[in-house]
């Protein structure tokens, strides 16, 4: 049971405009939650992270909202670049040891 | 400052035989996690060592086990290995009482 969803495989967006990934997720009890991005060839590497209690974290270009109602977190990219094409992973943390990632979503800004 | 190091970078083994993987931490990093990532799917957590021992594991059969050492360096080891097998694994660090992790290039394991 796929308890992180990633339901966009893919994505393109025009250089310059706002890049919106999608992460859904089904079990209440996750606490804190990350976006990771992975080049080919490379290890996944830390973007932003949201904890359970906030709704809204912001670091440079990079925004992540969670609406624990909706058990829904995205990630906006403003303004996106090229080098931000990518493959892009969710993932949640139920309690202090492991991530469940989503199957991620490759985004491709178009110069 | 190097960061989360792994060895080798590519590996092909036959079914049945044994592999291990190594991973050297981030400066500073005391935790390891190992995770399994197939094609066009997320990683899928293994386990973590902290202190030298398994703290968590994840839904893996014992042919998978790790260790840890004293300098936190850790080995993944698959035994009776499977085509099914064939992945990229992942280590990741963090420092105690950290949500972040840091993650290593990853080792390409093809079993055939």
């Amino acid at each position: 049971d796929q308890q992180v969803k990633q339901n966009s495989p893919s994505l393109s967006v025009q250089e310059g405009r706002i890049s919106i990934l999608n992460c859904d997720y089904t079990n209440s009890m996750f606490d804190y939650f990350l976006w990771y991005k992975k080049y080919p060839a490379e290890g996944p590497t830390f973007l932003i992270s949201i904890s359970s209690i906030k709704d809204k974290n912001e670091d440079g270009r990079f925004t992540v909202f969670l609406n624990k109602s909706a058990k829904h977190l995205s990630l906006h990219i403003v303004p996106s670049q090229p080098g931000d094409s990518a493959v892009y992973f969710c993932a949640a943390m139920p309690g202090t040891y492991k991530y469940i990632f989503g199957t991620g979503t490759r985004l491709k800004v178009l110069a | 400052d190097a960061g989360v190091t792994q060895s080798p970078t590519h590996l092909i083994k036959t079914r049945g035989q044994q592999v291990t993987l190594r991973c050297s931490p981030k400066s500073g990093h005391d935790t390891v996690s190992w995770y399994q990532q197939a094609l066009g799917q997320g990683p899928q957590f293994i386990f973590q060592y902290y202190e030298e021992e398994e703290r968590q594991r994840g839904n893996f059969p014992d042919r998978f086990s790790g260790h840890q050492f004293p300098n936190y360096s850790s080995e993944l080891n698959v035994n009776a290995l499977l085509l099914g097998d064939s992945a990229l694994y992942l280590c990741a660090s963090r420092a105690g009482g950290m949500n972040e992790q840091y993650f290593g290039p990853g080792t390409r394991l093809t079993v055939t």
